[in-house]
C-alpha cells in the first residue's frame, strides 16, 4: 500500500495568513492527489483533485500544486470558515490511502 | 445538491453484527462507484471497502476482509455495509463516499455523507 505523510500535523494561524501544508507519498502517484477538509462532526468535503484541480464551489484562494512524491495545499488568506482538519489522499491505485491529516487552529 | 445520508449505526456487542445503509439521492446513483470509509474516535479516515456502480466489483481493506461485505441495491439508489464478527477497533464513523466515476476504485470521492456512529462494546 502507498503511505500518506503530511505535515506538520497542526499548525496555528491567524486570519489573513497564508497556510501551507504538505503530504508525501512513499512512492510516485503522479497527479493522482486530494485534498479534503473536515470539520468537527461532519464528512469530509472535497478541495482539490488531481493535484490542482479546484472542485466546484471551493473558493479560490484554496489551490493544490506538485507531482510525483511531493505535494503541497495552500491556503491564500486563511478565513474564519478554514480552521478545520485537512488530509490527503492518494487515487493512483487500490487500495486509496490518507495522510495522518492537518488541523489548523486559531492562533 | 448530492445527497448521501447513512443510518444503522449503533451500539453492539463483540462478535456481533450490523448492517449500514447509505440512501442516496439528487444523482444518478447506478452510474457512480461508491465507498465506504471509516473514522475512528478522534483519529484519522481510513478506507473500507469498494463497490463499482453495477456492484460486479468489490474490494476491501486487509483489516475488514472476510469479516464485511458491501452491496448495492440501485432500484433503491442504496448502498449498504454488512459488518459481522465485529471487533472493538471497528468502533468508528462510517462514511459513505461517491467517486467521480463508474470503476473509480481508489477515488477521489467527491461527496460524503454525514456518518453513522458503530460503536462495538466489550
Amino acid at each position: 500500500d502507498i503511505q500518506m505523510t503530511q505535515s506538520p500535523s497542526s499548525l496555528s494561524a491567524s486570519l489573513g495568513d497564508r497556510v501551507t501544508i504538505t503530504c508525501r507519498a512513499s512512492q510516485s502517484i503522479s497527479s493522482y492527489l486530494n485534498w479534503y477538509q473536515q470539520k468537527p462532526g461532519k464528512g469530509p468535503k472535497l478541495l482539490i483533485y488531481a493535484a490542482y484541480s479546484l472542485q466546484s464551489g471551493v473558493p479560490s484562494r484554496f489551490s493544490g500544486s506538485g507531482s510525483g512524491t511531493d505535494f503541497t495545499l495552500t491556503i491564500r488568506s486563511l478565513q474564519p470558515e478554514d480552521f478545520a482538519t485537512y488530509y490527503c489522499q492518494q487515487s493512483y491505485s487500490a487500495p486509496p490511502t490518507f495522510g495522518g491529516g492537518t488541523k489548523v487552529e486559531i492562533k | 445538491q448530492v445527497q448521501l445520508v447513512e443510518s444503522g449505526g449503533g451500539v453492539v456487542q463483540r462478535g456481533g453484527s450490523l448492517r449500514l445503509s447509505c440512501a442516496a439521492s439528487r444523482f444518478s446513483f447506478s452510474n457512480y462507484a461508491m465507498h465506504w470509509v471509516r473514522q475512528a474516535p478522534g483519529k484519522g479516515l481510513e478506507w473500507v471497502a469498494f463497490i463499482r456502480d453495477d456492484g460486479t466489483t468489490k474490494s476491501y481493506a486487509d483489516s475488514v476482509k472476510g469479516r464485511f461485505t458491501i452491496s448495492r441495491d440501485n432500484s433503491k439508489n442504496t448502498l449498504y455495509l454488512q459488518m459481522s464478527s465485529l471487533r472493538a477497533e471497528d468502533t468508528a464513523v462510517y462514511y459513505c463516499a461517491k467517486t467521480r466515476a463508474t470503476i473509480a476504485a481508489a477515488g477521489p470521492f467527491d461527496y460524503w455523507g454525514q456518518g453513522t456512529l458503530t460503536t462495538v462494546s466489550s
